[in-house]
């Protein structure tokens, strides 16, 4: 299994452009989550699904789009970026999620960057 | 409002010796509770957790404490290696999500 895969892995953005941060699954996970981190400010969760077709957000939605329509995939749309999203991207994966004994998997992050 | 507080930045440490992270929350309905590791330039890999019914656990040289009173939990380290330097996040299970720490890195030197 490769786990949590995402791409790209760096990234610089023109102020105002849009880009899609891609995230895929191959371990059959319902529930998926997109953090940013920021400098000395740990994980804030921007948007999560607990299954295909379902998206709610997190603390820091404002400037991002998901969807989900497989159980593989959960992009995260960013549109008209702005420097404020400068940061690093995470996806992660959970088997089931609510309840919680289950572990959360990341990927490798994507390092974004607004000019 | 921060509900899941990490209030040491970093922490130096000698190796061989015993290293304390200190994580506070605020939720008292906060009922799990784990330790993500990361290197720099990777996502952050679970180390250990910990559920409100218990008040230690422990995984070879890890162990974590759960005080429920005073809504404090810690991870110590012995002993302590230098491949343990990484940031440690704590984080508490909040329904469907994560509420992550702002973390604490940890230097181990020789």
């Amino acid at each position: 299994n490769a786990g949590v895969t995402q791409t790209p892995k760096f990234r610089i953005l023109k102020i105002g452009q849009s880009m899609t941060l891609q995230c895929a699954q191959d371990m059959n996970h319902n529930y998926m989550y997109w953090y940013r981190q920021d400098p000395g400010m740990g994980l804030k969760l921007i948007y999560y699904s607990v299954g295909a077709g379902i998206t709610d957000k997190g603390e820091v939605p404002n400037g991002y789009n998901v969807s989900r329509s497989t159980t593989e995939d959960f992009p995260l749309r960013l549109e008209l970026a702005a420097p404020s999203q400068t940061s690093v991207y995470f996806c992660a994966s959970t088997p089931r999620g609510g309840g919680f004994t289950d572990t959360q998997y990341f990927g490798p992050g994507t390092r974004l960057t607004v000019l | 409002d921060q509900q899941v507080k990490q209030n040491s930045p970093s922490l130096s440490v000698q190796e061989g010796r015993i290293s304390i992270l200190n994580c506070d929350y605020t939720n008292s309905m906060f009922d799990y509770f784990l330790w993500y590791k990361k290197y720099p330039a990777e996502g952050p890999t679970f180390l250990i957790s910990i559920s409100s019914i218990k008040d230690k656990n422990e995984d070879g040289r890890f162990t974590v404490f759960l005080n429920k009173s005073a809504k404090h939990l810690s991870l110590h380290i012995v002993p302590s290696q230098p491949g343990d330097s990484a940031v440690y996040f704590c984080a508490a299970s909040d329904t469907d999500k994560l509420i992550f720490g702002t973390g604490t890195r940890l230097q181990v030197f020789p």
